[in-house]
């Protein structure tokens, strides 16, 4: 059953080290987002792709958060020299159209800056 | 700036019991009203709800959304403890990202 998948599921870095998170997303999906959760609260949007496009990148914090998804498939998130702020839960979510309708998301990667 | 509120924040009901979880939202544009179930993991989607009035259901939960007064419930009858969860729901306009707000945190005790 082909969900959306994550890797690194648990990530530990430290302070200053860059990290890259992965995301697989359903066959056929042409949207995909990432977003933030930080404990106790809901997902907060970090960025968008349509297809290899990334349409919308107004939720990443600053300009140590990159996202790309060269081929339209896969994606990955690298947030450069990590700070503890960072640490969060990362969530890749993918949509069959347009960004309104229903998101399935994957399993998450819990990133924890020491 | 969109945002969606819900409420409550946490609640704990015991089995059998009858829950109602609140969201309100202002989303300019607005288009879609989505629930989600997310437990340790990844949020499932439970509903997209478009139009007012017309209630989903889906077992023992059910939703309805109401665009003139701008807030959807989420019912849950007969509550058992794998219902357990923090509830999200988020709001869309069709051409820019949800916006979910910080989710109600269901317990339900034996």
């Amino acid at each position: 059953g082909a969900g959306v998948s994550q890797s690194p599921r648990y990530k530990v870095a430290k302070r200053g080290q860059d990290v890259a998170l992965r995301c697989d997303p359903i066959s056929g999906h042409v949207s995909l987002f990432w977003y933030q959760q930080a404990l106790g609260q809901g997902p907060e949007f970090l960025t968008y792709f349509q297809n290899e496009a990334q349409l919308d990148k107004s939720g990443l914090p600053s300009d140590r958060f990159f996202a790309e998804r060269p081929e339209g498939s896969v994606s990955t998130l690298k947030i450069q020299r990590t700070q503890q702020e960072d640490s969060a839960v990362y969530l890749c979510a993918s949509s069959p159209r347009q960004v309104a309708y229903e998101q399935y998301f994957g399993p998450g990667t819990r990133l924890t800056v020491t | 700036e969109d945002k969606v509120v819900q409420s409550p924040l946490s609640l704990v009901v015991h089995e059998g019991d009858t829950v109602t979880l609140n969201c309100s939202y202002e989303v300019t544009n607005f288009r879609s009203l989505l629930w989600y179930k997310q437990e340790k993991k990844a949020p499932t989607f439970l509903f997209m709800l478009t139009s007012s009035g017309i209630e989903k259901k889906s077992g023992r939960l059910s939703s309805i959304l109401d665009k003139k007064e701008l807030f959807s419930i989420l019912n849950i009858t007969a509550t058992q403890t794998g219902d357990s969860a923090v509830y999200l729901c988020a709001g869309g306009s069709g051409n820019t990202p949800l916006v979910f707000g910080k989710g109600t945190r269901l317990s339900v005790i034996a």
